[in-house]
């Protein structure tokens, strides 16, 4: 049972140009979201984040988009440059009944980001 | 500041044996979680520890086990090896809980043969 879901394998973008990454979640005791980027034999690196009482967060070239009623989150990245070519990771934390969180990530399945010079 | 550290980078082993990876966190950091990553499975939550108690598990069986330390370093012990094992560990620390960002070390490639 998928939890997360990206469902775009991957995506080519010519540079300079916006990179669109989509992610789909189902369980909605999840409140906070994340983006990473990893590249092959390395860890993942930590890009954006959002809770879920907002419905956008921005950092530079990064945006986050959150529709909570579609259960949907994007990426957006603008301009994009050829070493944004990586594996984009969605991930999200469940809330707990007591107000906690916990720190396990859910992790989609990834989407390959090709940015073509 | 330093990132999180993991050693060893690379380990192969032989069905049946077992092995130890290890983790520093951030300094700072109290939260150690350790995920596997597999070309089927994805990326995988194994467990997490918080002050040197295991705060959350995921499903993996019984032989995936771990430890924190007083310093927060943590360690991560799979026995009797499977062939399935072979992935790419990786281990990540936290300043806080849930709503805080996690930060990955390059992770352990272990190929079991």
């Amino acid at each position: 049972d998928q939890q997360v879901k990206q469902n775009s394998p991957s995506l080519s973008v010519q540079e300079g140009r916006i990179s669109i990454l989509n992610c789909d979640y189902t369980n909605s005791m999840f409140d906070y979201f994340l983006w990473y980027k990893k590249y092959p034999a390395e860890g993942p690196t930590f890009l954006i984040s959002i809770s879920s009482i907002k419905d956008k967060n921005e950092d530079g070239r990064f945006t986050v988009f959150l529709n909570k009623s579609a259960k949907h989150l994007s990426l957006h990245i603008v301009p994009s440059q050829p070493g944004d070519s990586a594996v984009y990771f969605c991930a999200a934390t469940e809330a707990l009944g007591y107000g906690g969180a916990t720190n396990k990530l859910i992790f989609g399945t990834g989407t390959l980001l090709a940015v073509q010079p | 500041k330093a990132g999180v550290t993991q050693t060893p980078r690379y380990l192969i082993k032989t069905r049946g044996q077992q092995v130890t990876l290890s983790c520093s966190p951030i300094s700072g950091h109290r939260s150690v979680s350790w995920y596997q990553q597999t070309p089927g499975q994805g990326l995988q939550f194994l467990f997490e520890y918080f002050s040197e108690t295991q705060r959350n598990k995921g499903n993996f069986p019984g032989r995936f086990s771990g430890r924190q330390f007083s310093n927060s370093r943590s360690e991560m012990n799979v026995s009797t090896l499977e062939l399935g094992d072979s992935a790419l560990y990786l281990c990540a620390s936290s300043s806080g809980q849930g709503r805080y960002e996690q930060y990955f070390g390059p992770g352990t490639r272990l190929t079991v043969t």
